[in-house]
């Protein structure tokens, strides 16, 4: 089955710093999301970017798709930004979301 | 809110108690989905139903049971679980199972925990 890695694991960044979260997967996509996992558990949909780039406020997400990778980008960090980034993507022969093991992002005051 | 309701939130259970999950969405969606997520893990995807297919991963053991009544609820059926089986269960929903913007909304999930 398809591959995906996050990087880095863990992020601790101080209020108002920016942030590159990167997503590599290892074979044709035909869906990739972004999600946030809040300290709750809930999954909050922030991308649908299977190719392309897409801005919404502070957040914004870039995939290459020939190459690979997506990038999700938050610009000036809040407290609220705290929580586990998670990259999914199906594959396109399929139907079901292939999940990487996620971002621990921490911000601090 | 994202459309995809979750009971219960929280829930506790004896190895011998037999006990059911249930989600709903309200999305007009026609497949659904049940995720595991344990403790530094990735989230595993453990049923897919849609009104085409019910799509059954082997590897999940025969104590979980799914049900799918009609394309807005699904429910997990426990039973005689092991404490390993502790986790968070999460259940999505997606317009269809295959093919373009097929965007998967999920619940706030059940963290359950095996005594």
């Amino acid at each position: 089955g398809i591959q995906v890695e996050q990087s880095p694991p863990d992020l601790i960044l101080q209020e108002g710093a920016n942030s590159t979260l990167r997503c590599n997967f290892s074979d044709s996509v035909n869906n990739l999301q972004w999600f946030h996992q809040n300290p709750w558990g809930q999954l909050i949909n922030l991308f649908y970017i299977p190719s392309g780039t897409k801005q919404n406020g502070r957040l914004s997400a870039t995939t290459v798709a020939t190459e690979r990778y997506s990038l999700l980008y938050i610009s000036s960090s809040q407290t609220t930004d705290s929580g586990v980034y998670f990259c999914a993507v199906g594959e396109t022969s399929g139907s079901r979301l292939t999940f990487g093991e996620g971002t621990q992002l921490t911000v601090n005051p | 809110e994202t459309g995809v309701t979750q009971t219960p939130r929280h829930l506790v259970m004896g190895m011998t108690n037999k006990k059911s999950l249930k989600c709903e969405q309200h999305l007009g969606h026609n497949a659904m989905y049940w995720y595991k997520q344990s403790a530094k893990k990735p989230l595993e995807l453990m049923f897919v139903y849609s009104l085409e297919e019910r799509v059954e991963n082997n590897s999940v053991p025969s104590r979980f049971s799914p049900e799918c009544p009609n394309s807005s609820h699904l429910f997990l059926h426990l039973h005689t679980l092991q404490p390993e089986d502790s986790a968070l269960y999460l259940c999505a929903s997606s317009p269809r199972t295959s093919g373009a913007k097929n965007i998967q909304y999920f619940g706030a999930g059940t963290r359950l925990s095996v005594l």
